[in-house]
């Protein structure tokens, strides 16, 4: 079965720090780019990183970059979020989720983000 | 920073057709692609590239595009759709991802 499997998370001080990890089982994450998406509680999906299936390709949403950093570990089959700084407005079910895509040479075509895990909860208070 | 609208909330009764659409400046450029989320639950896929659906995806969704708007319709609504929807794209780079707001569709 094809399945995504965040953990790391739970409560922590603002200006603390906390490591989010995603393991994949039933593919190879190594074939696949993967995202970090999260959800504040009662408010929508906001898509906050993306690494390509290599590493060499990464990217941030404006309100993680220079705190968040993506990475991840092919031989393990996981991706990681570490998460520094973090402010109240962090607060949010993370959820890893798979790029559904083709590399054709220099061109990536996208599909959407097929495979999600249930998330893991991060909590930012005092 | 780029912005997908969504309109907050739908209602349909069922067997009706409901429809979600989402505005964005760069949507003529970008793909769209829907995903449907239950209370509780991980997001569910439902439509890529405007209007593809993937394997497993009930014929009643489709999708369509025209100019800077993307539109989610589901035929024939049933009580089992009632959910949130949110539509995803690319900012004008390609590289930038964003959700709209999300709407929540009830079934009446």
């Amino acid at each position: 079965e094809v399945q995504l499997v965040e953990s790391g998370g739970g409560l922590v001080q603002p200006g603390g720090s906390l490591r989010l990890s995603c393991a994949a089982s039933g593919f190879t994450l190594s074939s696949h780019s993967m995202n970090w998406v999260r959800q504040a509680p009662g408010k929508g999906l906001e898509w906050i990183s993306y690494i390509s299936s290599s590493s060499s390709s990464i990217y941030y949403a404006d309100s993680v970059k220079g705190r968040f950093t993506i990475s991840r570990d092919n031989a393990k089959n996981s991706q990681y979020l570490q998460m520094k700084s973090l402010r109240a407005e962090d607060t949010a079910v993370y959820y890893c989720a798979r790029d559904w895509g083709v590399n054709d040479g220099d061109v990536y075509y996208y599909y959407g983000m097929d495979v999600w895990g249930q998330g893991t909860t991060v909590t930012v208070s005092s | 920073s780029y912005e997908l609208t969504q309109p907050p909330s739908v209602s349909v009764s069922p067997g009706q057709t409901a429809r979600i659409t989402c505005s964005g400046d760069a949507l003529p450029k970008q793909y769209a692609y829907w995903y449907q989320q239950k209370p509780g639950q991980a997001p569910v896929l439902v439509i890529y590239k405007d209007s593809e659906r993937p394997s497993g995806i009930p014929e009643r969704f489709s999708g369509s595009s025209s100019g800077t708007t993307v539109t989610l319709t589901i035929s024939g609504v049933q009580a089992e759709d009632e959910a949130d929807y949110y539509c995803q794209s690319a900012d004008s780079s390609g590289i930038y991802r964003v959700f709209g707001g999300g709407t929540k569709l009830t079934v009446l």
